[in-house]
């Protein structure tokens, strides 16, 4: 599996923008970037996904870069509810469908 | 849809019984996975189905472990005999397939699994 890297954590104020880094410089061409979040004591959630243009729905929106070894998922007005584990996976839909997940990050929003 | 049904919710259970989990996947979803959550560990991928068939059971952890889809409706996640070093949550997910390529997985509310 191709691998991701995450900060462990950031901090945000709420109401303000959040950027969430992620690099994934052995990305291969089948591989669509997935972004999925867990809030505390429930299972992970799915946020968005792309493969190498950005993409925008009613939780985030995902910025692509274009040689596609990085990715940012944006939150666009951080709220309490927010906080959460946010994990970037690489999953390449073309040869099954495993989903691996990291280590992600830890998203604390202040009020 | 109700989404992913897991049950139980919480099994308490002592070393040494065996410990049957259950999960539902929804309905027209083509691909299935159970993962064990500890803190230690984060999130691990256990198994993978693929409309019904095992793809990949290189996460689990050893022979105790062993899991079934006898249907797309249905899986189960046996441990025999369990030990206290299994306790954790296990997740099961759901995924479809749009187009013959997979989306957005659907996670249940996971099982809380203590071995005493």
């Amino acid at each position: 599996d191709a691998k991701t890297t995450q900060p462990n954590s950031m901090e945000s104020n709420e109401e303000e923008p959040v950027h969430l880094p992620c690099n994934h410089s052995t990305i291969s061409g089948t591989d669509y970037i997935h972004w999925y979040r867990q809030l505390p004591s429930q299972g992970p959630e799915y946020v968005i996904h792309g493969l190498t243009s950005n993409v925008n729905n009613r939780m985030a929106s995902l910025a692509i870069a274009e040689d596609r070894k990085s990715s940012t998922l944006i939150l666009h007005r951080a709220t309490l509810r927010d906080a959460a584990v946010y994990y970037c996976i690489l999953r390449d839909v073309t040869s099954g469908s495993r989903l691996t997940f990291g280590e992600g990050t830890q998203l604390t929003v202040n009020p | 849809d109700a989404g992913v049904i897991q049950s139980p919710r919480h099994e308490v259970t002592e070393m040494g019984q065996e410990v049957t989990l259950r999960c539902k996947p929804i309905s027209g979803h083509n691909s299935l996975f159970w993962y064990r959550q500890t803190m230690m560990r984060g999130l691990e991928l256990l198994i993978y189905f693929n409309n019904n068939v095992p793809i990949d059971d290189s996460g689990m952890p050893e022979d105790r472990f062993s899991a079934k889809m006898p249907n797309a409706s249905f899986s189960t996640l046996k441990i025999q005999p369990s030990e206290p070093r299994d306790s954790a949550v296990y997740f099961c997910a759901s995924s479809p397939t749009l187009g013959g390529r997979y989306t957005e997985a659907f996670f249940g509310q996971g099982t809380r699994l203590t071995v005493v």
